[in-house]
């Protein structure tokens, strides 16, 4: 059963403009979610992370949102650039003494920025 | 530069054959992992290791062994067990302890195994 998804496989999105990649997620001793991006033949590279006891993190062109009461969280780009595009990946952990460190990923959604 | 190298990029494995794919890691990261991913899915974790001599099976480890003899290496050998083993691997590492741990995990660049 997955604990992380990401329910669209694929988002488009004009250059400029902003693009909203959700995710959602069952566990409620998650305490930690992160996003990656990922081109193909590579390895994910960390974009933004957030701790469960904000709501809210920004970095430059990316904010995440997490609400725990919905268990969901969402990552937002403005504005986007073509160079965005890539595959996202959401990920969360759970709590010391859950596979210690180890994330847990959702499918990925294919964010497309055309110019 | 301070990363985390996995080796071959492609590597082809026959029927029967056990194969090792390199993880080497100088971040001095204490927690290394390793991740498989297939088309259109997540990653999924296969080991982790917190500690040297020390590792944990993953949710899908049947079929793959892995070691943990040095701190900076976390090989990961793939089995004639396992039935399935066309995929992109992904070794990742990370900080452990209370007051680094909301810190991300870092990724490898990937080995990509095809069967021949």
């Amino acid at each position: 059963d997955q604990q992380v998804k990401q329910n669209s496989p694929s988002l488009s999105v004009q250059e400029g403009r902003i693009s909203i990649l959700n995710c959602d997620y069952t566990n409620s001793m998650f305490d930690y979610f992160l996003w990656y991006k990922k081109y193909p033949a590579e390895g994910p590279t960390f974009l933004i992370s957030i701790s469960s006891i904000k709501d809210k993190n920004e970095d430059g062109r990316f904010t995440v949102f997490l609400n725990k009461s919905a268990k969901h969280l969402s990552l937002h780009i403005v504005p986007s650039q073509p160079g965005d595009s890539a595959v996202y990946f959401c990920a969360a952990r759970g709590p010391p003494g859950e596979a210690g460190t180890a994330l847990i990923f959702g499918k990925g959604t294919t964010l497309s920025v055309s110019s | 530069d301070g990363g985390i190298t996995q080796s071959p990029k492609y590597l082809f494995r026959k029927e029967g054959q056990n194969v090792t794919l390199s993880c080497e890691q100088n971040l001095n990261h204490d927690a290394m992992y390793w991740y498989r991913q297939d088309p259109g899915q997540g990653l999924r974790l296969i080991y982790y290791s917190q500690i040297v001599n020390d590792f944990q099976k993953g949710d899908i480890a049947e079929g793959y062994s892995v070691s943990r003899e040095k701190k900076e290496s976390f090989p990961l050998t793939v089995t004639s067990a396992q039935k399935n083993p066309t995929a992109f691997y992904l070794c990742a590492s990370s900080h452990m302890g209370v007051r680094v741990r909301n810190q991300p995990q870092h990724f490898g660049d990937g080995t990509r195994l095809s069967i021949l």
